[in-house]
């Protein structure tokens, strides 16, 4: 059974530093993988999606990396910004017949200024 | 701009008494889901159509129905509310299923009584 873990749950940095996420799941078996952004009480952004054939994405001052073997993918965010603070979850979607994303619980981001 | 939308962002119910939550998507994507969001907690699908075939999750209660009537929308029929169906309830889109990025709308805020 896929399990994702997001370390750490909090995080709290000042502005303009680099800064990385971490994301692990028990099954190498994925067919994706996708980094959201959620703000309080709102809806999810999604950021990055990443292919199980792919090693990362990157878009803007985000950059995703995926590594199936050891079982882990990080989030970069470059030069950190307040506008950065959310929680940002990973989820990853199982290969196979019942594909769905298999969610973690999310890392709360303060950045401040 | 092409986007999910749900209505209402607040809701208040009584103990028992049914509530509809509505989401409608101006993307035209083949796939609509539903999401339950607990405080921290991560999302739980509870069930998603693809075109009109219904699609749901084992362990969603019988509880939570849904409905699709045409592409652009999609209802949450909670029938008789308890106390631990408060909750953000999300609705998303996607092109195809398990294969494509998500979007999300920005959820509704589900208050039991």
């Amino acid at each position: 059974k896929q399990e994702v873990t997001q370390i750490p749950a909090a995080l709290s940095v000042p502005e303009g530093e680099n800064l990385v996420l971490n994301c692990s799941f028990t099954d190498s078996a994925i067919y994706n993988l996708q980094w959201f952004r959620q703000d309080p009480g709102k809806g999810l952004t999604s950021l990055l999606l990443i292919q199980s054939s792919q090693r990362e994405q990157t878009s803007g001052r985000l950059n995703a990396s995926l590594d199936k073997s050891s079982g882990r993918s990080t989030l970069y965010i470059a030069a950190s910004q307040p506008g950065d603070s959310a929680t940002y979850l990973c989820a990853a979607m199982n290969a196979g017949n019942n594909r769905k994303l298999i969610w973690g619980l999310g890392t709360s981001l303060a950045v401040n200024p | 701009d092409a986007m999910v939308i749900q209505n209402p962002r607040y809701q208040v119910t009584q103990f028992g008494k049914p509530v509809t939550l509505s989401c409608s998507q101006t993307l035209n994507h083949n796939v609509m889901y539903w999401y339950q969001q607990k405080s921290s907690q991560a999302p739980k699908l509870l069930f998603h159509y693809y075109d009109k075939d219904f699609n749901n999750e084992a362990d969603t209660p019988d509880n939570f129905q849904s409905r699709r009537p045409n592409t652009s929308f999609c209802f949450l029929d909670i029938r008789s509310p308890g106390l631990g169906d408060a909750a953000m309830y999300l609705c998303a889109t996607g092109r195809r299923p398990s294969t494509d990025t998500q979007y999300f709308g920005p959820g509704t805020r589900l208050t039991v009584l």
